[in-house]
């Protein structure tokens, strides 16, 4: 089976321009998260989505936003780039939100952006 | 607010030395501790979870414990060899799933 898919793998954007990121989930997952993970840090929670719904949002200005489609897809956008949006963007597929003690997270990838 | 840390920082052993990664958290609230491994521009792979009625899980080399009365977890990895170099990171999972992390342990191994 596949695992978490996030495309593109790079990106290079200038600052004020809008980027789109995806995300594919494991088959089966109904649950997408996003994460932020500046140069040398942990990362930091962005939005959970479950079943196209948003789930919950992390400390982000609204220049952030994200949505989960009827295939449980999920794009994360960000409008209006500044310096210190470049990152690492992960994406995390579960089987659903609910907290489940056994249950884990499985990661993508992820997208490095590079702001400009 | 839950406030994960990882000390050190970064690590430099021996091959063959054990390493011990510590990570403490200040809310015990919690479902479960997870430990990833995230190698350079990667993203992060699943070493262990820990529920939090569990005190220990162990895979392979692998083992980590949890003391969440006093909100502190250690993995271990036996006998260490260069391949074992990555950033080590743990993550606590409370309601809704959300995961908190820690900056993460930058470890070395020299042949």
């Amino acid at each position: 089976d596949a695992g978490v898919t996030q495309s593109p793998t790079h990106l290079i954007k200038t600052r004020g321009q809008h980027v789109t990121l995806r995300c594919s989930p494991i088959s089966g997952h109904k649950s997408v998260s996003w994460y932020q993970q500046v140069l040398g840090q942990g990362p930091q929670f962005i939005f959970q989505y479950y079943e196209k719904e948003e789930r919950g949002r992390g400390n982000f200005p609204d220049r952030f936003s994200a949505r989960q489609f009827p295939n449980y897809s999920s794009e994360l956008n960000v409008n209006a780039l500044l310096l210190g949006d470049s990152a690492l963007y992960l994406c995390a597929s579960s089987l659903d939100p609910s907290g489940r003690a056994w249950e884990t997270q499985y990661f993508g990838p992820g997208t490095r952006l590079l702001v400009l | 607010k839950q406030e994960v840390t990882q000390i050190p920082a970064a690590l430099s052993v021996p091959e063959g030395e054990n390493l011990v990664l510590n990570c403490s958290f200040t809310d015990s609230a919690i479902y479960n501790l997870q430990w990833f491994r995230q190698d350079p521009g990667k993203g992060l792979t699943s070493l262990l979870l820990i529920q939090s009625s569990q005190r220990e899980q162990t895979s392979g080399r692998l083992n980590a414990s949890l003391d969440k009365s006093s909100g502190r977890s250690t993995l271990y990895i036996a006998a260490s060899q260069p391949g074992d170099s990555a950033t080590y990171l743990c993550a606590v999972s409370a309601a809704g799933n959300k995961l908190t992390f820690g900056g993460g342990t930058r470890v070395l191994v020299k042949p």
